[in-house]
């Protein structure tokens, strides 16, 4: 494709009940990030993946949070017992030289 | 860690006016870009500008690394240019971005 997607677009769960966010990069690049987005709020990072090499899970707020990668293409992020504190817009990026961003999946916890 | 720091954080003006929006950093960078988030939330690329100037149509932005500071201009504004613009920043090309708080932007027609 030409450009970074995510899926779902839009999510509504109820507090408590996991979910799973997609990420599929643009074709040949190597690494992946994820942002998080709240409401007015400039954008947080959770966690880079490049190539073979470790991920750095550094931003992950706890322990709630969890991403995997297979290989350079698709990445799901997977937020365990969602909280309301979690509902936000979640970015995906991609990078070649410069980092490329997709739509966003909006989670909304009740 | 870096920390990005944005300024003014609203902005308001009529179409065809120009602006210039200022983005500070607290440590050296090697990786300084510009994004502009349109009102349905997709962030678009701006200018990847580590240091000095570049220049995109009506958009320029400048980087002084020495000085640590950035900024961004828009000439002849147009009420398409609405929406946040975003400065981020990492300590390398290929590392996690730390984000400004944004200034949002509203052109009036």
């Amino acid at each position: 494709g030409a450009g970074v997607s995510q899926s779902p677009s839009n999510k509504v769960t109820e507090k408590g009940k996991d979910v799973e966010l997609r990420c599929d990069p643009i074709s040949g690049h190597t690494a992946l990030y994820w942002y998080r987005q709240r409401l007015g709020q400039g954008l947080e990072f959770l966690i880079y993946f490049q190539g073979n090499s470790a991920p750095d899970k550094s931003g992950l707020p706890s322990d709630r949070f969890s991403a995997e990668r297979t290989g350079e293409s698709v990445s799901t992020l997977t937020i365990q017992r969602t909280q309301q504190e979690d509902s936000a817009v979640y970015l995906c990026a991609s990078r070649k030289e410069t980092q490329y961003f997709g739509p966003g999946t909006r989670l909304l916890v009740l | 860690g870096i920390q990005v720091e944005q300024s003014p954080p609203d902005l308001i003006l009529q179409e065809g006016a120009n602006s210039t929006l200022r983005c500070n950093f607290s440590d050296s960078v090697n990786n300084l870009q510009w994004f502009h988030q349109n009102p349905w939330g997709q962030l678009i690329n701006l200018f990847y500008i580590p240091s000095g100037t570049k220049q995109n149509g009506r958009l320029s932005a400048t980087t002084v690394a020495t000085e640590r500071y950035s900024l961004l201009y828009i000439s002849s504004s147009q009420t398409t240019d609405s929406g946040v613009y975003f400065c981020a920043a990492s300590y390398n090309q290929g590392g996690k971005l730390i984000f400004g708080q944004g200034t949002e932007l509203s052109v009036k027609p």
